[in-house]
């Protein structure tokens, strides 16, 4: 079955230092969107990849989609304390058409001042 | 602009007990998805409805139960409450042909006693 895994599960970085997270799944995906959730909250959208190898940019957030369409990355730079909270990557699976997203395990970023 | 809204925020219920949870998604929004999410776990899929139907089914518990009502808002029925259940549950909407994204409400806490 579809099988999205992200890492690492935690990282810790001092403030003004970069963060990536990486996701990977077992199936070609669709499509794959990002979530932040900061502690007590709700995942909260940030951006959503469709075409292989795009690379999109929110400030000091990057956004890759592999070339074939597997795997995707997230990338900060310049940590703010801000930014503390879980990444989450979720697919949808390219035969899908139910729209069912499949959720990595989210990395929990702590940055310290 | 408007949101997912969930209803009750916190819920707390003795085991053995049933509890109904709410959610309205968000305006013109015709696709709902409930997702239960476990301390430091990553947001698992129920259930979800489009256009009053159950679209795809994830790993609910026969326990449980959901409908999308003409207003399109949905309801989640947990019965015979165990200790395990206890869990943010979020709602999820967005609109079939517009986009994947799923935007998510502010959950609900449950816990059972």
């Amino acid at each position: 079955g579809q099988q999205v895994m992200q890492i690492p599960q935690y990282q810790h970085v001092q403030e003004g230092e970069d963060f990536t997270t990486y996701c990977n799944s077992s199936t070609t995906l669709s499509n794959i969107q990002w979530y932040k959730q900061r502690p007590g909250g709700h995942p909260v959208f940030l951006i959503q990849l469709v075409k292989s190898g795009e690379v999109k940019k929110q400030k000091r957030l990057t956004f890759q989609f592999g070339e074939a369409k597997k795997n995707s990355s997230l990338h900060i730079t310049a940590t703010q304390t801000t930014d503390v909270g879980t990444y989450f990557c979720a697919g949808k699976d390219r035969g899908s058409t139910l729209g069912r997203l499949y959720f990595g395990r989210g990395t929990q970023l702590t940055v310290w001042p | 602009a408007a949101g997912v809204i969930q209803s009750p925020r916190h819920l707390i219920k003795e085991k053995r007990e049933t509890a109904t949870l709410k959610c309205y998604p968000i305006p013109r929004h015709d696709t709902v998805y409930w997702y239960q999410q476990g301390p430091g776990q990553d947001p698992q899929f129920l259930i979800s409805f489009y256009e009053k139907m159950q679209s795809d089914k994830g790993s609910i518990p026969d326990r449980f139960s959901a409908q999308q009502f003409s207003d399109y808002h949905s309801e989640l029925n947990m019965s015979s409450l165990e200790l395990g259940d206890s869990a943010l549950y979020f709602c999820a909407s967005r609109r079939e042909g517009l986009s994947d994204t799923q935007y998510f409400g502010p959950g609900t806490r449950l816990t059972v006693l």
